[in-house]
């Protein structure tokens, strides 16, 4: 089975604190995507990576940056924590050449609080 | 405007009431529609991925379909174990890109 696991599944941060989440899976996936969930607005994407050292911008990126350095490992960064980035992060995975290429596997969630 | 619509909002039903879940898509050029289970406080988890229209496609008590502009997800004799939000995406065609939209989904709720 396709494991993805994120780093935290709460944080509590300070207006002003850089934040790292960070996201690893387990299956060789090419493919890595981090969105943010909030109620009534559904899943949104912030960045995504199609393999290592690339990333792209996804529809609200602002505030944030990535990294992807090693292919089992995507980091999601806010360079300066605002209480708007309060949020649910996920983090997903795809394999673009195997049998279930559509298919997304996400991680539990990291339920990020910014006082 | 959202290109993907989830209907309704919230539904809640008894124990072994049919139901179905809508999920509507302005975009042309479908790739793939894909639908997803997200119980609170986890990530989503896939379910179905359906690619043309009268396609169909089943799990238990759970039945995915396709027309041109929309999808259905049926949920025959629901138990209170199938209480979740679901989650309904789209790939369009054009690009080459993999980036799917989410719709905003349907939280379900059966009451035993």
């Amino acid at each position: 089975d396709v494991k993805v696991t994120q780093s935290s599944r709460y944080l509590v941060k300070r207006t002003g604190e850089k934040v790292f989440l960070e996201c690893v899976q387990d299956m060789d996936h090419e493919n890595m995507f981090w969105y943010r969930q909030d109620p009534g607005l559904g899943l949104r994407l912030i960045y995504f990576s199609y393999d290592v050292k690339m990333k792209e911008k996804g529809d609200i990126p602002e505030g944030y940056s990535v990294s992807r350095e090693k292919k089992e490992r995507f980091s999601l960064i806010l360079e300066s924590a605002s209480t708007n980035q309060t949020s649910m992060y996920l983090c997903a995975s795809r394999n673009p050449s195997g049998r279930s290429t559509d298919t997304q596997y996400f991680g539990p969630g990291t339920r990020l609080t910014v006082l | 405007e959202d290109q993907v619509t989830q209907s309704p909002e919230a539904l809640r039903l008894q124990e072994g009431e049919s139901s179905s879940l809508n999920c509507s898509y302005t975009v042309s050029g479908l790739r793939g529609l894909f639908w997803y289970r997200q119980d609170p406080g986890k990530g989503p988890e896939f379910l179905f991925t359906l690619y043309s229209a009268g396609e169909e496609k089943e799990k238990e008590r759970l039945k995915a379909t396709l027309t041109k502009k929309e999808s259905f997800l049926h949920i025959t004799a629901p138990k209170p174990e199938d209480s979740a939000t679901y989650l309904c995406a789209v790939r369009l065609a054009s690009g080459g890109s993999y980036i799917p939209t989410f719709g905003r989904g349907t939280s379900l709720i059966v009451h035993p």
